[in-house]
Formats: structure tokens, C-alpha cells, sequence
């Protein structure tokens, strides 16, 4: 157990509805990123949060958005959902917001498998 | 941007060493790490470099070389649970950390 909780494990839905992917991140961690994982396209990330606030964007769709709560979860909204969308979605926590420091290693939650039908 | 390289699939003998490489290209190199991934698993930490070099901890080591934009990782004594994805990323910046595909190793007897 890396610390990091992600609901649901698996989901299936079908195109043109809306899920929301939920995340606590480790204990004591204020970063939270999402990352899409796709078969031929590895890690993609897309947005991260550090202490509720936005902090970068990768390569997140306009029908995607994010927030991070004040107890520090954090929910991935994904809408409109096409076939394409269908992939893992980790999410991972860091103590910090980034930069070299090796201690600001990301642990990854053991993902949401999304399917979309 | 940022351009991370890897082969995509290697196959080693159980109890041999086998290097994965990985090549980069970025601005404002600040790190770069390596991260293992089971099959439908979350990806694990397994060892960074900001420095040139080889740091090691136990059967695996990881090289750095940032003149090169170059980085392996060396894992010893091959074990059948070793079998995994291999995924190389990148710090630059103040961005967050950049993945390449990663390389499927498969461990054969």
C-alpha cells in the first residue's frame, strides 16, 4: 500500500456521460498530480495541485477538470466521455511542489481503470 | 519541450544483467528518475540522479551523464518478478515530472 487512495478501482460507462475519479494522497503530502495512461501513449500528465491550489497543466482536455479540496483530496472530473478516453488514471502525491529535490519523489495510488463503452 | 527515449522492449536471462537506456532532451535539466511498472500495477520509485554518475542500491543502479542528455538503469542478478515495465522521466524546470513509454522487460528462464 503506497499511501495513496484512489476510488473507484474500475469503472465502465458509456460515451457522452460524466465520472469523477477520487484521490487522498500519502499522509502529509500538499502535492496531488493526475497522469492518463493510455496502451500506446504511456504517462501523459495532466494537471496538478499543490495545497489547493492549480499548479501546472500538462495535456488535459477542456472536457477534463480538476480541484483539490482543502483536506487535500482530490477528484478528476472527466466529461462528455468518448471511446478514447478509456485508460488508467493515476493519480500520485508529493510533499512538495516539485523541482530537483530527490525527496520530492511522486507515489502513485494503484489507479482508476476507466472504460467507456 | 522535452523528448525521453527508450527501447520499447528488452527480453535478459534469469541471473543476468541487462542496462535499459534512456536518452533525453530538455531545457533546464533538474532530475531524472526511474520508476518500475507491474502489468494494470501503479508505478514504483526506484532511484533518481540530479548528478552525474552511478548510484546504486542493491541489484539495481542508475547512471547519469547530462552532458550526454543520457541515463541507464542497470539491473543485476535478473529475477523473474523483475519482469516489468522500465519507465525513465524527467524533472526540468518547475514542471512536473515528464515519463517516457518506458521499456517492457521481459525475465526468461
Amino acid at each position: 500500500d503506497s499511501g495513496v487512495t484512489q476510488t473507484p478501482k474500475h469503472l465502465i460507462t458509456a460515451t457522452g456521460q460524466r465520472v469523477t475519479l477520487r484521490c487522498s494522497p500519502r499522509s502529509g503530502d500538499l502535492s496531488v498530480y493526475w497522469y492518463q495512461q493510455s496502451l500506446d501513449q504511456g504517462l501523459q500528465f495532466l494537471i496538478q495541485y499543490y495545497n489547493g491550489e492549480e499548479r501546472a497543466k500538462g495535456n488535459i482536455l477542456e472536457r477534463f477538470s480538476a480541484q483539490q479540496f482543502p483536506d487535500l483530496h482530490s477528484e478528476l472530473n472527466l466529461s462528455s466521455l468518448e471511446l478514447g478516453d478509456s485508460a488508467l488514471y493515476f493519480c500520485a502525491s508529493s510533499p512538495s511542489t516539485g523541482g530537483s529535490s530527490g525527496a520530492n519523489v511522486l507515489t502513485f495510488g494503484a489507479g482508476s481503470r476507466l472504460t467507456v463503452l | 519541450g522535452q523528448n525521453i527515449d527508450q527501447p520499447t522492449e528488452m527480453t535478459a536471462t534469469e541471473g543476468a544483467i541487462v542496462q535499459i537506456n534512456c536518452t533525453y532532451q530538455t531545457s533546464g535539466f533538474n532530475g531524472l528518475f526511474w520508476y518500475q511498472q507491474h502489468a494494470g500495477e501503479a508505478p514504483t520509485f526506484l532511484s533518481y540522479n540530479v548528478l552525474d554518475g552511478l548510484e546504486e542500491k542493491g541489484r539495481f543502479s542508475s547512471f547519469l551523464s547530462r552532458s550526454k542528455g543520457y541515463s541507464y538503469l542497470l539491473l543485476k542478478e535478473l529475477q523473474m518478478k523483475d519482469s516489468a515495465s522500465y519507465l525513465c522521466a524527467v524533472f526540468s524546470g518547475n514542471t512536473p515530472l515528464v515519463f517516457g513509454k518506458g521499456t517492457r522487460l521481459s525475465v526468461i528462464a
